[in-house]
């Protein structure tokens, strides 16, 4: 089965500075995607960026951008100019076929 | 657009009660169905996937159960609920694989 491992529970970054969110995956896929998720408090899951494996170019989304080492199997989230309203808990997640498996997130503070 | 709708927002139920969550997406047709549960900090587990009517995978064996009777309709069912069965259920839809999942709003469910 694929998993996906997020390795910090918690981060915290002062605002305006920049922060990354490690993830990992297991596959043994060569075609998969790769995306990180945003569960504020109110829990409602908001897409953040997505990855297809089959390219190498590093997907942006204005401040988000990620660091996808395929060989690695690592998907990294960088996050510039933090911002309090990115306050919330990160999911990675990896599809293949009909199947989204999500990592146990980490949950990034912003400190004023 | 699409839509997704899940209800109720907020469940309390006693330990072997039955439960019922409904599932229901709008503006699209033969969409990948999902159901999630979210532990108190943990991350999303697949409890089960539907790529058509009828059509179930279930991920984690255990006491829920789930339908999909339409098109666009998904149901989470346990005849007898655990005290582990409390959690954030969250429905979910994609346009098939390799894209995103939509998610609802989730719903709360508290045993007691």
């Amino acid at each position: 089965a694929q998993t996906v491992t997020q390795s910090q529970p918690e981060m915290s970054v002062q605002e305006a500075e920049t922060v990354t969110l490690s993830c990992t995956y297991d596959t043994s896929e060569s075609d998969y995607y790769l995306f990180w998720y945003k569960q504020p408090p109110s829990r409602q899951m908001i897409l953040v960026i997505r990855q297809e494996a089959y390219k190498q170019q590093n997907a942006t989304e204005n401040r988000f951008s990620v660091n996808f080492q395929k060989a690695a199997k690592s998907f990294s989230l960088k996050i510039s100019d933090s911002q309090l309203g990115d306050a919330a808990m990160y999911f990675c997640a990896y599809s293949s076929g009909n199947q989204f498996y999500f990592g146990t997130g980490t949950s990034l503070t912003v400190i004023p | 657009s699409q839509t997704i709708h899940q209800w109720p927002a907020t469940l309390v139920q006693p330990v072997g009660s039955p439960l019922s969550l409904e599932c229901t997406v709008e503006g699209t047709s033969n969409p990948n169905l999902y159901w999630y549960r979210q532990a108190a900090g943990r991350g999303l587990q697949l409890l089960f996937y539907s790529v058509g009517i009828g059509q179930i995978s279930s991920e984690v064996p255990q006491n829920l159960s789930a339908s999909r009777p339409q098109d666009r309709q998904f149901i989470l069912s346990s005849k007898k609920l655990l005290l582990s069965d409390s959690g954030f259920y969250l429905c979910a839809w994609s346009r098939g694989s390799r894209t995103e999942a939509f998610f609802g709003q989730g719903t709360r469910l508290t045993v007691v």
